[in-house]
């Protein structure tokens, strides 16, 4: 059975620290990889997909960028954080190349102060 | 684009009562179309799904929910509640078909149980 994991599970970090979080899918290859920030009372907006090793398509302009270096392993980036990053980060993957249900990790909660 | 609208932010129910979540979509083809459910401080989880055929369909924990095109709506209904239900739930629509999974989010209808 396929498996996702995210870490850390909490973060605070100081305004203009870099940021690095991780998520890994086991059990599936080249799945499709997605990270999603949400905020209260806003639901989720998604920030990145990934359809492939190096493939990364970002949906709104913003302080973070991802990467998928190996193909189930996606991480969402900063070089310097703002007040408004804080957040809970959700990574999710869905089965490739179609699959439409996603399903999700258990997230990280990014604190920066 | 699409998008989806939950009215209801806050519901409470008594346990052992029924309960009806409402989410209506906007999009311009057959939609596909999610519940999930969210404990606090936890990833979603997939409760239900919606591609075609039966329009009411059963998920897991006792879900179910019914899509009516004509009302562009996807409620999410369960017959007894359980304390353990109280969570935030999210309904979301896919464009689907050839493409990537790109869902579209509602905000959310957090569900308070009391006993």
């Amino acid at each position: 059975s396929q498996t996702i994991h995210q870490w850390p599970a909490t973060l605070v970090q100081p305004v203009g620290s870099p940021l690095s979080l991780e998520c890994t899918v086991e059990g599936t290859s080249n799945p499709n990889l997605y990270w999603y920030r949400q905020a209260a009372g806003r639901g989720l907006q998604l920030l990145f997909y990934s359809v492939g090793i190096g493939q990364i398509s970002s949906e709104v302009p913003q302080n973070l960028s991802a990467s998928r270096p190996q193909d189930r392993q996606f991480i969402l980036s900063s070089k310097k954080l703002l007040l408004s990053d804080s957040g809970f980060y959700l990574c999710a993957w869905s089965a490739p190349p179609f699959g439409q249900e996603q399903y999700f990790g258990p997230g990280t909660r990014l604190t920066v102060t | 684009a699409q998008s989806v609208t939950q009215p209801d932010i806050h519901i409470t129910v008594s346990e052992g009562a029924s309960l009806e979540l409402r989410c209506n979509y906007s999009y311009g083809a057959t939609p596909y179309l999610f519940w999930y459910v969210q404990s606090p401080g936890q990833g979603l989880q997939l409760l239900l799904k919606y591609f075609s055929g039966d329009t009411l369909v059963q998920g897991i924990k006792g879900f179910e929910a019914e899509f009516k095109r004509s009302q562009s709506s996807f409620n999410l209904r369960k017959p007894s509640v359980h304390w353990s239900d109280a969570a935030e739930y999210f309904c979301a629509v896919g464009a689907g078909t050839g493409t990537a999974s790109k869902l579209t989010f509602g905000t959310g209808t957090r569900l308070q149980v009391t006993l």
